[in-house]
């Protein structure tokens, strides 16, 4: 399977613990996209990279949250002393960019790990 | 700042029938526009997108949207529902100006698709 890969596919946890998620995208994209999604809502983006380099994040990402990718390729999330209001499904998505000022890349979806604070 | 609306948070049709589901947008520029499917505890599958000047844009699963520039719409239409059409659907916008081709979607709210038998 070539997909995007999201670990773990659930994860529960009490308030003030400390999180993280990775996220293993489609190995020949060089861009990787974090998005949050809460109950009822559409997806809200987080943070993206191209290649090693977070290019840009949301005001969303306190700074509790913070994200990355080392090499390139896998990226992870970690959110620090979770509150509630964390509890979420959490998107990652990968693309590649393509040479060219206005071609849109598709992003493709993982699955999501849906995180439960208690 | 872009943003997107979806009018109808549940809608229900009859197995056969027209589906029609509203996607509206605001933007300074007209963006790149998409639907996208999310199954239960699945991530989103991209239905169709609109990158072009082609404005009438055919999707998998005999799926629609019409890019219309004047309304400021982006509707998604399938001539006739089956039961495996039932999930949520979500319309997004991406910025398409030069020095903001980060490429970052932007979401509705989403709407759920019932298919009644």
């Amino acid at each position: 399977d070539t997909g995007v890969s999201q670990n773990p596919r659930h994860k529960i946890t009490k308030r003030g613990q400390n999180v993280t998620f990775r996220c293993d995208p489609i190995s020949e994209h060089n861009r990787l996209y974090w998005y949050r999604q809460t109950l009822g809502q559409g997806p809200e983006f987080l943070t993206y990279f191209q290649n090693e380099a977070q290019l840009e994040k949301s005001r969303l990402l306190s700074d509790r949250f913070s994200a990355e990718r080392p090499k390139g390729s896998f990226s992870t999330l970690e959110i620090q002393r979770t509150e509630q209001g964390d509890s979420a499904m959490y998107l990652c998505a990968s693309s590649l960019k393509h040479t060219g000022p206005r071609t849109y890349n598709e992003q493709f979806f993982g699955p999501g790990t849906r995180l439960t604070v208690l | 700042a872009q943003s997107v609306t979806q009018l109808g948070s549940h809608v229900s049709v009859s197995e056969g029938a027209l589906v029609l589901l509203r996607c509206n947008y605001s933007s300074s520029v007209p963006p790149y526009l998409f639907w996208y499917v999310q199954y239960p505890n699945q991530g989103l599958q991209l239905l169709l997108k609109y990158t072009s000047a082609a404005t009438l844009v055919k999707g998998i699963n005999d799926f629609e949207a019409e890019f219309k520039k004047s309304e400021t719409s982006f509707h998604l239409t399938k001539p006739s529902a089956h039961m495996s059409d039932a999930a949520e659907y979500f319309c997004a916008v991406s910025d398409r100006r030069l020095g903001n081709q980060g490429g970052k979607l932007i979401f509705g709210q989403g709407t759920e698709l019932s298919v009644k038998p």
